[in-house]
């Protein structure tokens, strides 16, 4: 099957620097990336959608000037959290979706914890 | 807007069947999706419905009715590893045929 990777797994940073996640499709190319919060014990929150050389669509409530999203590439998107804060920290999740309609693929995760 | 509902919790015995529903209500409908998730770890996708009627696939089947916004997932034969909370999501037909997920039905299979 299709195979999603996301780096890094795990990452801990303090209150006010910025990080980024990457979201890879490792064998198939995804016209759509979607980006997802989870919080424990929750279920998947969609934060945007992410199409490949065009804008991010974010859903509502979600600070696009705070999670910035990058498509660069059909292969690769990425997520920046910038000046990140305690409440930031929750698992993010990508998914991509080759041109079949019928299914997208979830990469394994990155867990943020914000110090 | 979409609203996705699922029951909370589930709890069955290994070696029954389980059937976990899910109503919803969307603008634009473009299919359901049911998927797995273990506890920290990404969901895994289970099954897809566009159309009315039942997919079934191994101890896994799906239920889609449109005109009624609802779907179950009904889980035969029950195993220990099958405990885990599972998605429902929607898909909108407009938009980026983004999806949205219901809060989980969490299903703990006893012995």
């Amino acid at each position: 099957g299709a195979v999603v990777s996301q780096h890094p797994s795990r990452v801990i940073c303090k209150s006010g620097t910025s990080v980024k996640i990457e979201c890879r499709s490792l064998d198939f190319q995804a016209t759509t990336m979607f980006w997802y919060r989870q919080f424990p014990k929750k279920s998947l929150m969609l934060m945007a959608t992410s199409n490949e050389g065009s804008k991010a669509t974010y859903e509502q409530g979600v600070e696009k000037d705070k999670f910035l999203i990058n498509h660069a590439s059909l292969t690769l998107s990425t997520l920046t959290v910038t000046s990140a804060h305690p409440e930031d920290s929750s698992f993010y999740i990508c998914s991509a979706r080759p041109h079949s309609p019928e299914e997208q693929y979830f990469g394994p995760g990155t867990r943020l914890t914000v110090t | 807007g979409q609203n996705i509902d699922q029951p909370t919790e589930m709890t069955a015995t290994e070696g029954a069947i389980v059937q976990i529903n899910c109503t919803y209500q969307t603008s634009g409908f473009n299919g359901l999706f049911w998927y797995q998730q273990h506890a920290g770890e990404a969901p895994t996708f289970l099954s897809y419905n566009v159309l009315d009627g039942l997919e079934e696939k191994g101890r896994f089947s799906s239920f889609l009715s449109r005109s009624k916004g609802y779907s179950y997932l009904l889980l035969k034969e029950l195993q220990m590893k099958d405990s885990a909370s599972y998605l429902c999501a929607v898909r909108e037909g407009t938009g980026g045929f983004k999806t949205i997920f219901g809060a989980g039905t969490r299903l703990f299979v006893k012995a």
